[in-house]
């Protein structure tokens, strides 16, 4: 089966500026993730979509963060404005089940706020 | 508590020798300890997972050993070969509506040829 894709995979903007980032997980996965991983860190979830509707959004900065599932497949995660702390990776995952075993990670976008 | 906490940091091992990395926890509803394994520039991969009803799990070269009354676990990696220098990283899930994966801070392992 296809792997979670996610694009771009590197993005350089000035701060203040806005990015937004995709993910399309694997067919029939109905749980999606989205983490922050900062260099030298381990990744912490951002937003747990189940189908379309938010699960988890607890640790998103919601000022400046966004993300949405439209109909349940593709997601867009939004920073607006960004800041030099939100220089990081961004993973988004999906499993196939409610339990989160067997999460399947893309190769996550690279971004770097200057 | 929702942490994990990871160590070593950094971790040099000879081909062939045994990687030993740990971690512990506070939180005892967690219900499901995996260990995933990250290449530069690749997303972290499943490489092998334990619930808490059981004590060690083996999977080819990787062993996890599970202590639930220390609140700790461990990935063992038999025979260190160069292809697995990597990070690795444990993490656990509490279960419920939301299954979010709690991950350590990482071990950066080196396994020199």
């Amino acid at each position: 089966e296809a792997g979670v894709a996610q694009s771009p995979r590197y993005k350089i903007i000035e701060k203040r500026q806005s990015v937004a980032f995709w993910c399309n997980p694997i067919s029939g996965h109905a749980t999606l993730y989205w983490y922050q991983q900062i260099l030298g860190q381990g990744p912490k979830l951002l937003i747990q979509f189940q189908n379309n509707g938010v699960v988890d959004d607890s640790q998103l900065p919601k000022d400046r963060f966004s993300a949405e599932r439209l109909k349940g497949v593709d997601s867009t995660l939004k920073i607006q404005p960004a800041k030099l702390e939100d220089s990081a990776v961004y993973l988004c995952a999906s499993s196939s089940d409610r339990t989160g075993h067997g999460y399947t990670f893309g190769s996550g976008t690279r971004l770097t706020v200057v | 508590q929702q942490q994990v906490k990871q160590s070593p940091q950094s971790l040099i091992v000879q081909k062939g020798g045994i990687s030993i990395i740990n971690c512990a926890y506070e939180n005892t509803a967690f219900d499901y300890f995996p260990w995933y394994q990250q290449f530069p520039g690749k997303g972290p991969a499943l490489l092998i997972a334990i619930r808490p009803d059981v004590s060690e799990k083996k999977e080819g070269r990787f062993t996890i050993s599970f202590n639930k009354s220390a609140k700790q676990f461990s990935l063992h990696i038999m025979d260190s070969q160069p292809g697995d220098s990597a990070t690795y990283f444990c993490a656990a899930t509490l279960g419920g509506a939301t299954n979010k994966l709690i991950f350590g801070t990482g071990t950066l392992l080196a396994v020199q040829p």
